[in-house]
Protein backbone atom coordinates (compact mmCIF):
# COMPACT_ATOMS: atom_id res chain seq x y z
CA UNK A 1 0.00 0.00 0.00
CA UNK A 2 2.81 2.26 0.02
CA UNK A 3 2.19 5.55 -1.94
CA UNK A 4 5.84 6.15 -3.09
CA UNK A 5 8.43 4.15 -2.95
CA UNK A 6 11.80 4.27 -3.96
CA UNK A 7 14.44 1.27 -4.43
CA UNK A 8 16.94 0.66 -2.91
CA UNK A 9 17.02 2.11 0.20
CA UNK A 10 20.49 1.96 1.00
CA UNK A 11 23.31 2.31 -1.60
CA UNK A 12 27.03 2.24 -0.94
CA UNK A 13 29.50 2.36 -3.79
CA UNK A 14 32.75 3.77 -5.11
CA UNK A 15 33.64 6.92 -6.71
CA UNK A 16 33.25 6.94 -10.93
CA UNK A 17 30.49 4.36 -10.52
CA UNK A 18 27.10 4.68 -12.69
CA UNK A 19 24.69 4.09 -10.28
CA UNK A 20 20.47 4.24 -10.37
CA UNK A 21 17.29 4.91 -8.06
CA UNK A 22 14.28 4.01 -8.59
CA UNK A 23 11.14 5.70 -7.68
CA UNK A 24 7.17 4.28 -8.05
CA UNK A 25 3.93 5.93 -6.93
CA UNK A 26 0.45 4.39 -6.81
CA UNK A 27 -1.14 7.48 -6.34
CA UNK A 28 -2.01 8.08 -9.83
CA UNK A 29 -0.78 11.96 -9.70
CA UNK A 30 1.07 13.57 -12.68
CA UNK A 31 3.71 15.14 -10.86
CA UNK A 32 7.12 13.66 -9.71
CA UNK A 33 9.59 15.29 -8.34
CA UNK A 34 13.53 14.48 -7.12
CA UNK A 35 15.31 15.91 -3.97
CA UNK A 36 18.21 16.03 -2.30
CA UNK A 37 18.97 16.37 1.46
CA UNK A 38 22.29 16.86 2.88
CA UNK A 39 23.84 15.42 5.77
CA UNK A 40 23.31 19.07 7.59
CA UNK A 41 19.45 17.91 6.60
CA UNK A 42 19.18 20.59 4.03
CA UNK A 43 16.61 20.18 1.65
CA UNK A 44 16.69 20.79 -2.57
CA UNK A 45 14.71 20.13 -5.07
CA UNK A 46 16.99 18.59 -8.11
CA UNK A 47 13.86 17.73 -11.05
CA UNK A 48 10.28 18.06 -11.35
CA UNK A 49 7.91 15.76 -14.34
CA UNK A 50 4.44 16.45 -14.88
CA UNK A 51 2.91 13.77 -17.32
CA UNK A 52 6.69 12.78 -18.32
CA UNK A 53 7.94 16.11 -19.31
CA UNK A 54 10.67 17.96 -17.52
CA UNK A 55 9.70 20.93 -15.79
CA UNK A 56 12.20 21.98 -13.28
CA UNK A 57 15.39 21.07 -13.83
CA UNK A 58 17.66 23.02 -11.01
CA UNK A 59 21.40 23.43 -11.33
CA UNK A 60 22.25 19.96 -10.68
CA UNK A 61 25.45 18.86 -12.63
CA UNK A 62 24.96 16.93 -15.50
CA UNK A 63 25.85 13.81 -14.20
CA UNK A 64 22.50 13.34 -13.09
CA UNK A 65 19.73 12.37 -15.60
CA UNK A 66 16.05 12.05 -14.47
CA UNK A 67 13.91 9.92 -16.28
CA UNK A 68 10.29 9.04 -16.37
CA UNK A 69 9.19 5.97 -18.63
CA UNK A 70 5.89 6.59 -17.44
CA UNK A 71 3.64 9.21 -15.12
CA UNK A 72 4.07 6.13 -12.37
CA UNK A 73 8.01 6.29 -12.51
CA UNK A 74 10.21 8.65 -11.85
CA UNK A 75 13.67 7.17 -12.04
CA UNK A 76 17.49 9.07 -11.47
CA UNK A 77 21.04 8.05 -12.66
CA UNK A 78 24.20 9.08 -11.21
CA UNK A 79 27.10 8.97 -13.47
CA UNK A 80 30.52 8.92 -12.33
CA UNK A 81 29.54 9.13 -8.46
CA UNK A 82 31.79 12.09 -6.32
CA UNK A 83 32.00 12.00 -2.90
CA UNK A 84 30.15 15.09 -2.54
CA UNK A 85 26.79 13.08 -3.63
CA UNK A 86 26.82 11.14 -1.13
CA UNK A 87 23.60 12.02 0.36
CA UNK A 88 19.77 10.89 0.69
CA UNK A 89 17.38 11.50 -2.33
CA UNK A 90 13.88 11.90 -2.09
CA UNK A 91 11.12 11.24 -4.38
CA UNK A 92 7.88 13.31 -4.29
CA UNK A 93 4.91 12.85 -6.00
CA UNK A 94 1.65 15.71 -6.15
CA UNK A 95 -1.78 15.36 -8.06
CA UNK A 96 -0.64 18.26 -10.50
CA UNK A 97 2.17 20.84 -10.75
CA UNK A 98 0.83 23.71 -9.49
CA UNK A 99 0.94 25.73 -5.92
CA UNK A 100 -0.71 24.57 -3.11
CA UNK A 101 -0.80 20.79 -4.14
CA UNK A 102 0.52 18.86 -1.43
CA UNK A 103 3.33 16.59 -1.89
CA UNK A 104 4.10 13.10 -0.81
CA UNK A 105 7.47 11.66 -0.18
CA UNK A 106 8.92 8.72 -0.43
CA UNK A 107 11.15 7.26 2.38
CA UNK A 108 14.13 7.93 0.82
CA UNK A 109 17.68 6.39 -0.48
CA UNK A 110 20.21 6.87 1.30
CA UNK A 111 23.62 7.11 -0.97
CA UNK A 112 27.38 6.65 0.67
CA UNK A 113 29.84 7.22 -1.83
CA UNK A 114 33.46 5.96 -0.54
CA UNK B 1 16.78 34.60 -4.68
CA UNK B 2 13.93 33.65 -2.62
CA UNK B 3 15.14 32.37 0.33
CA UNK B 4 13.55 30.41 4.02
CA UNK B 5 15.54 30.54 7.37
CA UNK B 6 14.33 28.49 10.64
CA UNK B 7 16.26 28.13 13.68
CA UNK B 8 18.45 24.73 13.89
CA UNK B 9 17.04 23.21 17.61
CA UNK B 10 14.28 23.42 19.92
CA UNK B 11 14.19 21.44 23.20
CA UNK B 12 11.30 21.29 25.47
CA UNK B 13 9.92 19.20 27.88
CA UNK B 14 6.91 16.90 27.54
CA UNK B 15 3.78 18.77 28.22
CA UNK B 16 4.97 22.06 27.47
CA UNK B 17 4.24 24.21 24.09
CA UNK B 18 7.19 24.37 21.65
CA UNK B 19 7.08 27.09 18.74
CA UNK B 20 9.21 26.68 15.66
CA UNK B 21 9.35 30.33 13.81
CA UNK B 22 10.50 30.49 10.36
CA UNK B 23 11.39 33.62 8.24
CA UNK B 24 11.14 33.75 4.18
CA UNK B 25 11.91 36.40 1.27
CA UNK B 26 9.07 35.88 -1.58
CA UNK B 27 5.78 36.96 -0.44
CA UNK B 28 4.02 35.96 -3.61
CA UNK B 29 3.41 32.34 -2.46
CA UNK B 30 -0.51 31.79 -2.16
CA UNK B 31 0.18 28.98 0.50
CA UNK B 32 3.14 28.60 3.13
CA UNK B 33 4.06 24.68 4.29
CA UNK B 34 5.35 23.09 7.18
CA UNK B 35 6.63 19.82 6.75
CA UNK B 36 7.30 16.97 9.91
CA UNK B 37 10.20 14.31 9.34
CA UNK B 38 10.68 11.72 11.72
CA UNK B 39 13.52 9.76 12.10
CA UNK B 40 14.96 7.70 9.29
CA UNK B 41 11.43 8.69 7.09
CA UNK B 42 10.59 10.74 4.03
CA UNK B 43 8.47 13.91 4.52
CA UNK B 44 5.01 14.43 5.61
CA UNK B 45 2.82 17.65 5.29
CA UNK B 46 1.63 18.25 8.87
CA UNK B 47 -0.29 22.10 7.85
CA UNK B 48 -0.11 24.92 5.41
CA UNK B 49 -2.38 28.47 5.61
CA UNK B 50 -3.28 30.60 2.76
CA UNK B 51 -1.03 33.46 2.61
CA UNK B 52 -4.46 35.88 3.20
CA UNK B 53 -4.97 34.34 6.10
CA UNK B 54 -3.48 35.01 10.02
CA UNK B 55 -3.64 32.23 11.75
CA UNK B 56 -5.11 28.47 11.24
CA UNK B 57 -5.52 25.99 14.13
CA UNK B 58 -5.79 22.46 13.61
CA UNK B 59 -5.74 20.04 16.91
CA UNK B 60 -2.72 20.96 18.82
CA UNK B 61 -1.37 22.77 15.89
CA UNK B 62 -1.11 26.66 15.50
CA UNK B 63 0.36 28.52 12.47
CA UNK B 64 0.65 32.06 12.58
CA UNK B 65 1.89 33.81 9.87
CA UNK B 66 2.86 37.95 10.12
CA UNK B 67 3.37 38.86 6.22
CA UNK B 68 4.61 42.17 6.22
CA UNK B 69 7.29 40.85 9.07
CA UNK B 70 7.75 37.97 6.49
CA UNK B 71 7.52 35.72 9.44
CA UNK B 72 5.98 32.31 10.06
CA UNK B 73 5.58 30.05 13.20
CA UNK B 74 4.11 26.45 13.86
CA UNK B 75 3.26 26.28 17.58
CA UNK B 76 2.54 22.67 19.27
CA UNK B 77 0.49 22.66 22.77
CA UNK B 78 1.12 19.79 25.23
CA UNK B 79 4.07 18.49 22.74
CA UNK B 80 4.74 14.96 23.10
CA UNK B 81 7.82 12.46 22.54
CA UNK B 82 6.08 11.33 19.45
CA UNK B 83 6.24 15.15 18.30
CA UNK B 84 10.50 14.69 17.95
CA UNK B 85 11.32 15.18 14.50
CA UNK B 86 12.78 17.82 12.48
CA UNK B 87 10.44 20.47 11.11
CA UNK B 88 10.53 22.02 7.52
CA UNK B 89 8.99 25.22 6.61
CA UNK B 90 8.32 25.64 3.13
CA UNK B 91 7.50 28.06 0.76
CA UNK B 92 6.29 27.31 -3.01
CA UNK B 93 8.05 30.24 -4.17
CA UNK B 94 5.43 32.20 -6.02
CA UNK B 95 5.78 29.33 -8.83
CA UNK B 96 3.45 27.64 -10.52
CA UNK B 97 5.93 24.34 -11.20
CA UNK B 98 5.41 22.95 -7.60
CA UNK B 99 8.70 24.08 -6.77
CA UNK B 100 9.28 24.33 -2.67
CA UNK B 101 12.22 25.87 -1.46
CA UNK B 102 12.61 24.77 2.46
CA UNK B 103 14.24 25.93 5.62
CA UNK B 104 17.12 23.92 6.85
CA UNK B 105 14.41 22.15 9.29
CA UNK B 106 14.30 22.71 13.05
CA UNK B 107 15.12 19.78 14.99
CA UNK B 108 12.32 19.78 17.99
CA UNK B 109 13.92 17.24 21.10
CA UNK B 110 10.75 16.71 23.28
CA UNK B 111 12.51 15.40 26.82
CA UNK B 112 10.69 13.84 29.16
Amino acid sequence: DTAVSQTPKYLVTQMGNDKSIKCEQNLGHDTMYWYKQDSKKFLKIMFSYNNKELIINETVPNRFSPKSPDKAHLNLHINSLELGDSAVYFCASSQAAGTGEEQYFGPGTRLTVT
Amino acid sequence: GEDVEQSLFLSVREGDSSVINCTYTDSSSTYLYWYKQEPGAGLQLLTYIFSNMDMKQDQRLTVLLNKKDKHLSLRIADTQTGDSAIYFCADPSGSNTGKLIFGQGTTLQVKP
